[in-house]
């Protein structure tokens, strides 16, 4: 089955840690993104990636860094420079690395939560 | 950059009944307004989209309807059913750029 696939579902960290959430697609899609989802609040963009070796920062980069090495893949570091890292974290991808030319296809996400 | 308010942010309707969600964006030169649907502990699906060269889009139960001239978005479910219970988020964006999403609708529909 063609998807999107986070892992894991569910991280606890500690405080000071950094955890690296895993994205993998097999849809051959160019761009992928990943988004931070918190309760009342929409989805905010983090990080996007167009093209492989090339990603840009969203709205709310600080605290994070991913890589895009294949074109398949997209994972996403919290650091522990990130000062309120406990939410729910959505992966997705589209097929054109043109933004906003269509459908995002999203993973079953990931929460974490920092104790 | 844009932003997007959705209302309500809860909603409950009786089994049969009718539902509308409404969004207003701020940008003018947004042009596309998609839909997603998120079921408890999924991600986001797709479930009807709308350029802004229509007004209005249908596929079965669903529709949208644009006004950009007062710059807002509806999406209305009719003859709504329990399966139909999920959180409804809308999204602005003009092409090259981000998706700006509103946050979200929790429509319950009690049998």
């Amino acid at each position: 089955d063609g998807g999107i696939t986070q892992s894991p579902k569910y991280l606890f960290r500690k405080e000071g840690q950094n955890v690296t959430l895993s994205c993998e697609q097999n849809l051959n899609h160019d761009a992928m993104y990943w988004y931070r989802q918190d309760p009342g609040q929409g989805l905010r963009l983090i990080y996007y990636s167009q093209i492989v070796n090339d990603f840009q920062k969203g709205d709310i980069a600080e605290g994070y860094s991913v890589s895009r090495e294949k074109k398949e893949s997209f994972p996403l570091t919290v650091t522990s420079a990130q000062k309120n890292p406990t939410a729910f974290y959505l992966c997705a991808s589209s097929i054109s690395g043109t933004l906003n030319t269509g459908e995002l296809f999203f993973g079953e996400g990931s929460r974490l939560t920092v104790l | 950059g844009e932003n997007v308010e959705q209302h309500p942010s809860t909603l409950s309707v009786q089994e049969g009944d009718s539902a509308v969600i409404k969004c207003t964006y701020s940008d003018s030169a947004s042009n596309y307004f998609p839909w997603y649907k998120q079921e408890l502990g999924k991600g986001p699906q797709l479930i009807i989209d709308i350029r802004s060269n229509v007004g209005e889009k249908k596929d079965q139960r669903i529709a949208v309807t644009l006004n950009k001239t007062a710059k807002h978005f509806s999406l209305h479910i009719t003859e709504t059913q329990p399966e139909d219970s999920a959180v409804y988020f809308c999204a602005a964006s003009k092409i090259g750029n981000q998706f700006y999403f509103g946050t979200g609708t929790s429509l319950t529909v009690i049998p």
